[in-house]
């Protein structure tokens, strides 16, 4: 079974300095991942998605994130906090068909002015 | 291009009463989702349709929830009788088709609460 845990449930960070909001997954065969943000009272809007190409995937707002999986992770960073990053961020694992899709717990990014 | 549709945003019911919600998929979209999101968990698939027949409903209460794609377009989403723990958000989301490993759009969702 596909699953992602999000092992920070809050990260809080002052404006300009790095963010780190880490997903592992588990999936007994090559996953493709996603990172999604939801900003209060919006739908969900993909951030990212790593689909076996490059390792290294960068994505809207100045957001990357790496699959390692050697570490079975998919840490998502962006090198500086702005105030408009403020939201609720998810890690997502597809299922076996593709086209299923597993939500994590999410992780709320605090940004202090 | 339109994005996803949904209707109502928000909705108070007391329990025992029925709420139907309505999705509008973007144009063209064969797969259609409904997830259902408490607050401060992950959203969990209720259901996800392929043009108008059901993939996956394996974690829809089917007691009381049930949902509809009659013509592969858009969707309704019903809940009756209403429970407590039915207080969330109810996102629907679109994708191309069934093999497709890309991303979802999403609606804005309708929040339910119940009291």
């Amino acid at each position: 079974a596909q699953s992602v845990t999000q092992l920070d449930s809050h990260v809080s960070v002052s404006e300009g300095t790095p963010v780190l909001l880490r997903c592992n997954y588990s999936s007994s065969y090559s996953p493709s991942l996603f990172w999604y943000v939801q900003h209060p009272n919006k739908g969900l809007q993909l951030l990212l998605k790593y689909t076996s190409a490059a390792t290294l995937v960068k994505g809207i707002n100045g957001f990357e994130a790496e699959f390692k999986k050697s570490e079975t992770s998919f840490h998502l960073t962006k090198p500086s906090a702005h105030m408009s990053d403020a939201a609720e961020y998810f890690c997502v694992v597809s299922g076996t068909t593709g086209n299923q899709f597993y939500f994590g717990t999410g992780t709320s990014l605090t940004v202090i002015p | 291009e339109a994005g996803v549709a949904q209707s109502p945003r928000y909705k108070i019911i007391e329990k025992r009463q029925s709420v139907a919600f309505w999705c509008n998929p973007i144009s063209g979209h064969a797969t259609l989702y409904w997830y259902q999101q408490i607050l401060g968990q992950g959203p969990k698939l209720l259901i996800q349709f392929q043009n108008n027949g059901v993939v996956d409903d394996s974690q829809l209460p089917k007691d009381r929830f049930s949902a509809e794609r009659l013509k592969g377009v858009d969707s309704t989403l019903k809940i009756q009788p209403a429970k407590l723990e039915d207080s969330a958000v109810y996102l629907c989301a679109s994708s191309p088709g069934l093999v497709y490993t890309g991303e979802l759009f999403f609606g804005e969702g309708s929040r339910l609460t119940v009291l």
